[in-house]
């Protein structure tokens, strides 16, 4: 979905080291989510946001912070990145209740 | 709790013909659904959504059937086409107000020439 762009699209980082990925986009979605996706789980909530500086937990945040400044970016966190976090994570953005989320291409991230 | 559960991790089917991908979830109080569409590299696709209000609703090539007796929806892909190669995904919302998608674990659908 052109709407939702992610960057980078792949990064490499070593264990211990912080990490940034970053979600934007330009639908004007209120409500922007972080999933991961790993085989044999499918696609896992990490955290969501219903607004600017306005964020939840998702299913599996341990490990993960978000912050959400303006509508357009969502930005997901690892403060210290472990190899359990080698995964890949996609950004979406939607509105309310019974409509479908818009996903961004993801960001693979390799920790070592 | 809620949980959506595809039937079959994958799928062969050869080009031309129908395909049909089923999935399972247990929320009888479920009233939203979606199918989704990941190709490799890619993020999922929206496809075409349902409300538990409906039995049936087509898209382009496309069609969504959902029986609430038996908690269980269907994507019926017609005339499939090399492009379809790809894993399907169901998802429904957990809560409202927040679309929290829970989803499947996926199947993936392989066209034979």
């Amino acid at each position: 979905d052109a709407g939702i762009t992610q960057s980078p699209r792949h990064k490499v980082t070593e264990t211990g080291t912080p990490v940034t990925l970053r979600c934007h986009q330009t639908e004007n979605h209120r409500y922007m989510y972080w999933y991961r996706q790993d085989p044999g789980h499918g696609l896992r909530l990490i955290h969501y946001s219903y607004g600017v500086k306005d964020t939840d937990k998702g299913e599996v945040s341990d490990g993960y912070s978000v912050s959400r400044s303006k509508t357009e970016d969502f930005l997901l966190t690892l403060e210290s990145a472990t190899s359990s976090q080698t995964s890949v994570y996609f950004c979406a953005g939607g509105g309310l209740y019974n409509s479908p989320l818009h996903f961004g291409n993801g960001t693979r991230l390799t920790v070592t | 709790g809620e949980s959506v559960g595809l039937h079959l991790p994958t799928l062969s089917v050869q080009e031309g013909d129908n395909s049909i991908i089923n999935c399972a979830y247990s929320n009888s109080a479920s009233d939203y659904f979606i199918w989704y569409k990941q190709e490799s590299g890619k993020g999922p696709q929206f496809i075409i959504d349902i409300r538990s209000n409906m039995d049936k609703r087509q898209g382009q090539r496309v069609t969504v059937l959902l029986n609430k007796t038996v908690k269980h929806l269907s994507l019926q892909i017609a005339a499939t086409q090399p492009g379809d190669s790809a894993v399907y995904f169901c998802a429904e919302p957990i809560i409202q107000g927040a679309q929290k998608l829970v989803f499947g674990q996926g199947t993936r659908l392989t066209i034979n020439p």
